[in-house]
């Protein structure tokens, strides 16, 4: 079965600094890995996939993610954070072809001034 | 264009009670999806649905029933509310190629 962790329940960043918010997966056959954001009453906003091709792949307000497929990681990173990236994140893998997700348990990204 | 909506916002219930969740979405959509999300466990599916008229189960169904009569209308019922219901639902879609885009969420409490 399809899955994904995220092993980090909390990652705390000073402002500026890179960050890193780590998933790793376990899937058979090729993986569709996603990543969402979601802010404090809100819905998941997509942030960025990876299907095939290039291992780094950037998405929405400055994020990138790396896919590892010797290691079945698909960290998420930015190099300067921002308060404002204070969020919760969400790590996904795509579940058979009808396009269902698995979620990961998120990791609450904390960045402070 | 209003992207995918849901209603209500927040709800009590009593134990015993029902309830429908609606979800709507104006991108014509051909996939819809019923999510929960409790603390510490991140999204979980209840049910989806592949296009107008069908619907399947997914990881979390019991107590749950949906409907897909329109294809841009996706409705989650409660029948009989258990406290263990208690949490955020979240309605997503999306077309075969592209991402799921979620709603705003339901906050539902059971008391």
């Amino acid at each position: 079965a399809q899955s994904v962790a995220q092993p980090e329940d909390q990652v705390n960043v000073a402002e500026g600094n890179p960050l890193t918010v780590k998933c790793t997966y376990s899937v058979s056959g090729n993986p569709y890995l996603f990543w969402y954001v979601q802010y404090p009453n809100r819905g998941l906003q997509f942030l960025l996939k990876y299907i095939t091709g290039d291992n780094l792949v950037k998405g929405s307000y400055g994020f990138e993610a790396e896919f590892n497929k010797s290691q079945t990681s698909f960290h998420l990173k930015k190099p300067s954070a921002l308060v404002s990236d204070s969020a919760l994140y969400f790590c996904a893998v795509r579940d058979g072809g009808q396009g269902n997700l698995i979620f990961g348990k998120g990791t609450k990204l904390s960045v402070k001034p | 264009n209003a992207g995918v909506t849901q209603t209500p916002k927040f709800r009590v219930l009593k134990t015993g009670q029902s309830m429908t969740l609606l979800c709507a979405q104006d991108m014509n959509h051909e996939y819809m999806y019923w999510y929960r999300q409790d603390p510490g466990m991140g999204l979980r599916l209840i049910h989806y649905s592949v296009g107008e008229g069908t619907t399947a189960k997914g990881e979390v169904p019991d107590g749950y029933n949906v409907s897909r009569l329109k294809k841009q209308n996706f409705l989650l019922g409660l029948e009989s509310a258990a406290p263990s219901q208690t949490s955020v639902y979240f309605c997503a879609s999306k077309t075969s190629a592209s991402t799921q885009y979620f709603g705003p969420g339901t906050r539902l409490t059971v008391l």
